[in-house]
């Protein structure tokens, strides 16, 4: 069935840029997502990116798309204190449309 | 900003009570979900409606759980009775379609189970 997969860590400086990676199996996935979660809050959406997208820029966040790999990434330049959350991966199952999971990146922010 | 609205954002409750989620979706979006998510896991789909209809309640434990849209725009998900280990949060999201795309999320209710 379908599965996304994601690192549960990644420790970084703040400043530095953030790459958080996530591999889906789904290779007819439409819409792929990452979301953000605050400790105690529900999810955000932070953006996503259409499957015949390879690039996707907003602000401070870069998705980047290779669907001969079906990876995904998410950078975050100038990483911040504010930016400490779980990420979360998610595609679209095309059998039924639903969202798919991935367990979640925590982002741990170092001064 | 529109958003959805949940309640209560915190239960405590005894095993074998029951218990019940609130959820308004942002207006006019026909797709409403119900996830469970337990602590360090994503988030597991329990149901979902399109209107007032069920697409899709194949993860519900449908001997304790129901959830209904009785008019196809606010929902209640009901536990009964409830189990220490559904103790999780408890998010509803809402969304324009049932494609998926930008489904919104609700503060959830975190539940605990004592």
């Amino acid at each position: 069935g379908e599965d996304v997969e994601q690192s549960l860590f990644l420790s970084v400086r703040e400043g530095d840029s953030s790459v958080i990676n996530c591999t889906y199996t789904d290779s007819s996935s439409t819409y792929l997502y990452w979301y953000k979660q605050e400790p105690g809050a529900g999810l955000q959406l932070l953006t996503y990116i259409f499957s015949n997208m390879d690039m996707k820029q907003d602000q401070r966040l870069t998705v980047l798309l290779n669907k001969k790999d079906k990876h995904l990434s998410l950078r975050i330049a100038d990483t911040q204190t504010g930016d400490s959350a779980i990420y979360f991966c998610a595609e679209t199952a095309r059998s039924n449309y639903q969202l798919i999971w991935g367990a979640g990146t925590k982002l741990i922010i170092k001064p | 900003e529109a958003e959805v609205a949940q309640s209560p954002r915190y239960k405590i409750t005894e095993k074998s009570q029951a218990v019940a989620f609130w959820c308004d979706p942002i207006s006019g979006h026909a797709t409403l979900y119900w996830y469970r998510q337990i602590l360090g896991q994503g988030p597991e789909l329990l149901v979902q409606f399109q209107d007032e209809s069920v697409v899709d309640d194949s993860q519900l434990p449908k001997d304790r759980f129901s959830a209904e849209r009785l008019k196809g725009v606010d929902s209640t998900l009901k536990i009964q009775p409830a189990e220490l280990g559904d103790s999780a949060m408890y998010l509803c999201a809402s969304s324009l379609g049932s494609g998926g795309r930008e489904a919104f999320f609700g503060q959830g209710t975190r539940l605990t189970v004592v």
